[in-house]
C-alpha cells in the first residue's frame, strides 16, 4: 500500500519568504509527527499529533513555525519568515497509535533550502 | 524525562567484520524499543524492534536484544557488508508519549 507521502521533495526559498509543507500519512494512522534533520545531524522533534489530542508542540523551535493537521489525516507544517538556519530536510511520520509498539512509518522528506 | 544514548560514531569496519552499536535508555515504564536505519540519500526505515523484556528483534541478519537490567538494546551482526553501510538510530516508545531517538551511528563498512 502507499506510504507516507511528503510534498515538495524539494523546496528553494528566499530568506523572509513562508513555505509550507505538507504530509499525507498512511491511511489509518492516528499518530502524526514531524521531525528536522540537518545536514548530517540527527532527528529533531518538532510536534505530534495524536487523534483528537491537542498536539504536542514543545519541539517547535520558535513562533515562526506550525504546523496542523486536518480532519486527522493530511498535515501541514508552515515556516514563515524563513531564515538560512532553516534549511534541513524535513521529515513526517505516521503510525498505528497502539500500545507503544506500533512503529513510526517515514516518508522520504522535504529538503528545505533558504538562500 | 525518556532519553537515549547511542555510541558516538563514525564507527569504520572491514567488510565480515562483527558489528555492536551500543544503545541505553531512560525511561518510566515499559517501552517499545526500535532500531532504524537510514541508507545514504534515503529515508529512516524500520529495521528491527522489541515490545517488552528479553524479546529479540531481528532483520537483514542484525539483531537486539531488549534488557530491562541494564536498560539496553544493544545491535549487533555477525558479518557486515558494504551494503550495511548507513546510519543507525535506536528509539524507544511509550503508550500516548513521544517517540524518542538517539542520536544516531553512522557506520562505514570497507570492502
Amino acid at each position: 500500500g502507499a506510504g507516507v507521502s511528503q510534498s515538495p521533495s524539494n523546496k528553494v526559498t528566499e530568506k523572509g519568504k513562508d513555505v509550507e509543507l505538507r504530509c499525507d500519512p498512511i491511511s489509518g494512522h492516528t499518530a502524526l509527527y514531524w521531525y528536522r534533520q540537518s545536514l548530517g545531524q540527527g532527528l529533531e522533534f518538532l510536534i505530534y499529533f495524536q487523534g483528537n489530542s491537542a498536539p504536542d508542540k514543545s519541539g517547535l523551535p520558535s513562533d515562526r513555525f506550525s504546523a496542523e493537521r486536518t480532519g486527522g489525516s493530511v498535515s501541514t507544517l508552515t515556516i514563515q519568515r524563513t531564515q538560512q538556519e532553516d534549511s534541513a530536510v524535513y521529515l513526517c511520520a505516521s503510525s498505528l497509535e497502539g500500545q507503544g509498539q506500533a512503529p513510526l512509518h517515514f516518508g522520504n522528506g522535504t529538503r528545505l533550502t533558504v538562500t | 524525562g525518556d532519553s537515549v544514548t547511542q555510541m558516538e560514531g563514525p564507527v569504520t569496519l572491514s567488510e565480515e567484520a562483527f558489528l555492536t552499536i551500543n544503545c541505553t535508555y531512560t525511561a518510566t515504564g515499559y517501552p517499545s524499543l526500535f532500531w532504524y536505519v537510514q541508507y545514504p540519500g534515503e529515508g529512516l526505515q524500520l529495521l528491527l524492534k522489541a515490545t517488552k523484556a528479553d524479546d529479540k528483534g531481528s532483520n537483514k541478519g542484525f539483531e537486539a536484544t531488549y534488557r530491562k537490567e541494564t536498560t539496553s538494546f544493544h545491535l549487533e551482526k555477525g558479518s557486515v557488508q558494504v551494503s550495511d553501510s548507513a546510519v543507525y538510530f535506536c528509539a524507544l516508545n511509550r503508550y500516548g508519549q513521544n517517540f524518542v531517538f538517539g542520536p544516531g551511528t553512522r557506520l562505514s563498512v570497507l570492502p
